[in-house]
């Protein structure tokens, strides 16, 4: 069990660029969750998948944000013409089960300048 | 639809003393509860979770917490808190009637202690 595993760890980038975070979940969990989370603030629930298929995006989600999971292993989370209001830290978290607890990796901070 | 609340967004504890954070849920089941704990630059550390059974879950670092049914609610407490137990704690809800639900979180109540 090496865990769960964001890359980059920290990303800047100039308003209106896209950029592409990427998450490896734990080997074998099914389940593959992204947050969005600013200072002060929950895990803001953005998406997840079982297996390869995306099961719920948030409706606070704009058409900027897409997520991908292919063959249900990794998965990565795209956003298009980023603006500034995108900074946050991005989370991933896996599990085996729908009724399992979340193994959460360190994420990715975006810096939209 | 499920929902989480936290009433305190700061609470401020001296070490040694009694620790009990709130955390009330909506959830049209009996919900899969969780609390986990997020220490300054660090990621989310699971604390504790109730499935069933028992409602009253202990949990790792001396934590505990329990679920009343009556009042939708999951309590996490503690009877003497360390220094080092100043952190951010999201109370979380997660599916139990339906694989499609989804774990979404309290917006957190972050703890100081103080000598």
């Amino acid at each position: 069990d090496t865990g769960v595993s964001q890359n980059p760890r920290h990303k800047i980038t100039k308003r209106g660029q896209n950029v592409t975070f990427r998450c490896d979940p734990i080997s074998e969990h099914n389940r593959l969750y992204w947050y969005r989370q600013t200072l002060g603030q929950g895990p803001e629930f953005l998406t997840y998948f079982q297996n390869e298929a995306q099961l719920e995006k948030s409706r606070l989600l704009s058409d900027r944000f897409s997520a991908e999971r292919p063959k249900g292993s990794f998965s990565t989370l795209e956003i298009q013409r980023t603006e500034q209001g995108d900074s946050a830290m991005y989370l991933c978290a896996s599990s085996d089960s729908y009724n399992s607890p979340l193994h959460f990796g360190n994420g990715t901070r975006l810096t939209v300048t | 639809a499920q929902s989480v609340t936290q009433p305190d967004i700061h609470i401020t504890v001296s070490e040694g003393a009694s620790l009990e954070l709130r955390c009330n849920y909506s959830y049209g089941a009996t919900p899969y509860l969780f609390w986990y704990v997020q220490s300054p630059g660090q990621g989310l550390q699971l604390l504790l979770k109730y499935f069933s059974g028992d409602t009253l879950v202990q949990g790792i670092k001396g934590f505990e917490a329990e679920f009343k049914r009556s009042q939708s609610s999951f309590n996490l407490r503690k009877p003497s808190v360390h220094w080092s137990d100043a952190a951010e704690y999201f109370c979380a809800v997660g599916p139990s009637k339906t694989s499609y639900d989804k774990v979404i979180f309290g917006p957190g109540t972050s703890l100081s202690v103080i000598p």
